[in-house]
């Protein structure tokens, strides 16, 4: 399957802070999406962007696919941004593989 | 509300008593796939459908069997369980095969004695 690599694994942000994700990706793909799970558990859809650039509020997301990765920034960073982010990519094989995510903790 | 409703969101069972997790989304979508997540190991899929009575085996499908006999509903069957499927595990759906975006339920969170 698609290796897939998410960096860093750990991010601590004073509370206004801004901050950027990276997500590297081992092959061509048809699909890539980021998630935030909260911390009960649940996903959140966060972004649907196999190329290009979206914003949605104080987040955006931007994918090369050709160069194989993706960055999800987040800006003016609040106590509820914590959780864990994660890149989810495919390549047309019906299989979404997750890299281990980056785990963001904001503080007051 | 569109949504993906899994059932149930918690539960403790004990070696070998068959479970079935439920799945049901609203949407009309085609695709529905089942994924466990696992600390240190990420999420990894279990089985997938892509129509009434299409099923296949994601990554790791050993001790789980699926069946899709109506588009809405997806359930996730442990026949036998054991301590190793102790694990969160997510449905998810979405419109078609291969591409669009992938819709999450809230989570079924099995602990196997």
């Amino acid at each position: 399957g698609i290796q897939v690599e998410q960096s860093p694994p750990d991010l601590i942000l004073q509370e206004g802070a801004n901050s950027t994700l990276r997500c590297n990706f081992s092959d061509s793909v048809n699909n890539l999406q980021w998630f935030h799970q909260n911390p009960w558990g649940q996903l959140i859809n966060l972004f649907y962007i196999p190329s290009g650039t979206k914003q949605n509020g104080r987040l955006s997301a931007t994918t090369v696919a050709t160069e194989r990765y993706s960055l999800l920034y987040i800006s003016s960073s609040q106590t509820t941004d914590s959780g864990v982010y994660f890149c989810a990519v495919e390549s047309g094989a019906n299989n979404l593989f997750f890299g281990t995510g980056t785990r963001l903790t904001v503080i007051p | 509300e569109a949504q993906v409703t899994q059932n149930p969101r918690y539960l403790i069972t004990v070696t070998g008593k068959k479970l079935t997790v439920t799945c049901s989304q609203n949407m009309n979508h085609e695709y529905m796939s089942w994924y466990r997540q696992d600390p240190g190991l990420g999420l990894r899929q279990i089985y997938y459908s892509m129509n009434v009575e299409v099923t296949d085996k994601g990554d790791v499908p050993e001790g789980y069997k699926v069946s899709r006999k109506e588009k809405r509903n997806f359930p996730l069957i442990l026949e036998s369980p054991s301590p190793n499927q102790t694990s969160l595990y997510f449905c998810a759906s979405r419109r078609g095969s291969g591409t669009g975006e992938l819709f999450f339920g809230e989570g079924s969170r099995l602990t196997v004695l």
